[in-house]
């Protein structure tokens, strides 16, 4: 099993641009959420995903979007970009219902310009 | 709202002495703690859950509700504990509803 997959793992944009950031859970995870880690910060909660529904939502503005397809994969959607927004992004899957270790991806970088 | 402090941002100890991580927490609710360790070049993975109070590496964490705390200690310090460390609550709400709150974590360093 290769564990949580996340694509790309780095990735360059200008302001204003729009990225989609995507990652494969665990073979049989059914939950996914997604983490915001600024340097030198511990990761921040974006949103949670369970059986293709939007489950948990942090404090982040409306430019940040996700969905969950029916085969579990999650895409996170950032529009407009600032230069705040460059971090590196992490997906986590878990089991689901009361499975709450989640498992981690290598994340993705991105860096906004 | 829930939050994790961690307050130390690096602690640096001698390879045999012995290591206290400290985590406090705030949370109204019943939480669940874990400790999560990112070695160098490698993907953040799970160290303990409070429930599940094993020892793993030689690491043990308690959960003391009086003093809202969870540090993490081990009696000896190898130098390949040299790591990040992150002390996290997950809130569970139910119907698969749930989110990890992080500290801003304490970097380690064991001095050979």
């Amino acid at each position: 099993d290769a564990g949580v997959t996340q694509s790309p793992t780095h990735l360059i944009k200008t302001r204003g641009q729009h990225v989609t950031l995507r990652c494969s859970p665990i073979s049989g995870h059914k939950s996914v959420s997604w983490y915001q880690q600024v340097l030198g910060q511990g990761p921040q909660f974006i949103f949670q995903y369970y059986e293709k529904e939007e489950r948990g939502r942090g404090n982040f503005p409306d430019r940040f979007s996700a969905r969950q397809f029916p085969n579990y994969s999650s895409e996170l959607n950032v529009n407009a970009l600032l230069l705040g927004d460059s971090a590196l992004y992490l997906c986590a899957s878990s089991g689901g219902q009361g499975k709450t270790e989640a498992f981690f991806g290598q994340g993705t970088r991105l860096t906004v310009v | 709202a829930q939050r994790v402090t961690q307050p130390e941002k690096l602690l640096s100890v001698f390879k045999g002495a012995p290591v206290e991580l400290k985590c406090n927490y705030s949370y109204s609710g019943s939480p669940e703690l874990f400790w999560y360790v990112q070695y160098s070049r490698q993907r953040l993975q799970l160290l303990l859950r409070h429930i599940s109070r094993e020892s793993i590496k030689g690491f043990t964490a308690d959960l003391n509700k009086g003093e809202t705390s969870f540090h993490l200690k081990k009696p000896f310090a190898q130098e390949e504990d040299s790591a990040m460390y992150y002390c996290a609550l997950s809130l569970y709400s139910g119907a698969g509803s749930y989110q990890l709150t992080f500290g801003k974590g304490t970097k380690l360093s064991v001095i050979p």
